[in-house]
């Protein structure tokens, strides 16, 4: 069983548009929601990150929006760049228990 | 500031061969974590300990055995590898703050393995 469901699989925007990331999730334990982005060759690392007590956050052109009722949340990039291409994984963890992640987003951003 | 180094990068196996891949943190984290990442898959998780002395199975953790050496090291061993084990490996350790965030994970540059 997925414990995080994430949608698309694959993602193509033009420079300046918004790719909007989606991730759903059953467990209503888990208390914590990262977004890790990773580059070609390299391992993933930390983007954003949210609690379940606040709806958004913003840091720089990168959102997360969090639906709480729906067991939603997503990831929002403004006025994105072709330097913004990668692979866009959602998590999701409760206490200290390893974080599950979905299954990942290719995101292409083309000039 | 190396943070999280795995080694080797690149490896070659054939079936039935074992092999150990390291990895080791910097950081003084107490937790670490052994993901292996198909494609389309995602990130599963293998094995983690959540402090020196302590190791606990993940997701998908038939084939392979770790050791948590001493706080630093992070082990995983495969004994008789096994086609379906050619995957990408990664180690990540989490501490209290990492890039500027608490609790965030960090992760190795990744170990790629194919077996034949």
């Amino acid at each position: 069983q997925q414990q995080v469901k994430q949608s698309p699989q694959s993602l193509i925007v033009q420079k300046g548009g918004i790719p909007i990331i989606n991730c759903a999730y059953e467990n209503t334990a888990f208390d914590y929601f990262p977004w890790y982005q990773q580059f070609p060759g390299k391992g993933p690392a930390l983007l954003i990150a949210i609690r379940p007590d606040v709806s958004e956050k913003k840091e720089g052109r990168f959102t997360i929006s969090f639906n709480k009722s729906a067991k939603q949340f997503s990831l929002h990039i403004m006025d994105s760049q072709p330097g913004d291409s990668a692979t866009y994984f959602c998590a999701a963890r409760s206490g200290n228990t390893p974080l599950v992640f979905g299954k990942g987003t290719r995101l292409s951003v083309i000039a | 500031n190396a943070g999280v180094t795995q080694t080797p990068k690149f490896q070659v196996l054939k079936t039935g061969q074992s092999m150990t891949l390291q990895c080791a943190q910097d950081m003084n984290h107490n937790s670490m974590y052994w993901y292996r990442q198909d494609p389309g898959m995602g990130l599963r998780l293998i094995y983690y300990s959540a402090s020196e002395g302590t190791t606990d199975k993940g997701e998908v953790p038939n084939g392979y055995n770790v050791s948590r050496l001493n706080k630093r090291e992070f082990s995983l061993r495969l004994e008789s590898a096994a086609p379906s084990q050619t995957s990408v490996y990664f180690c990540a350790s989490r501490g209290p703050r990492a890039n500027g965030f608490n609790y965030g994970y960090t992760f190795g540059s990744g170990t790629r393995l194919t077996v034949v």
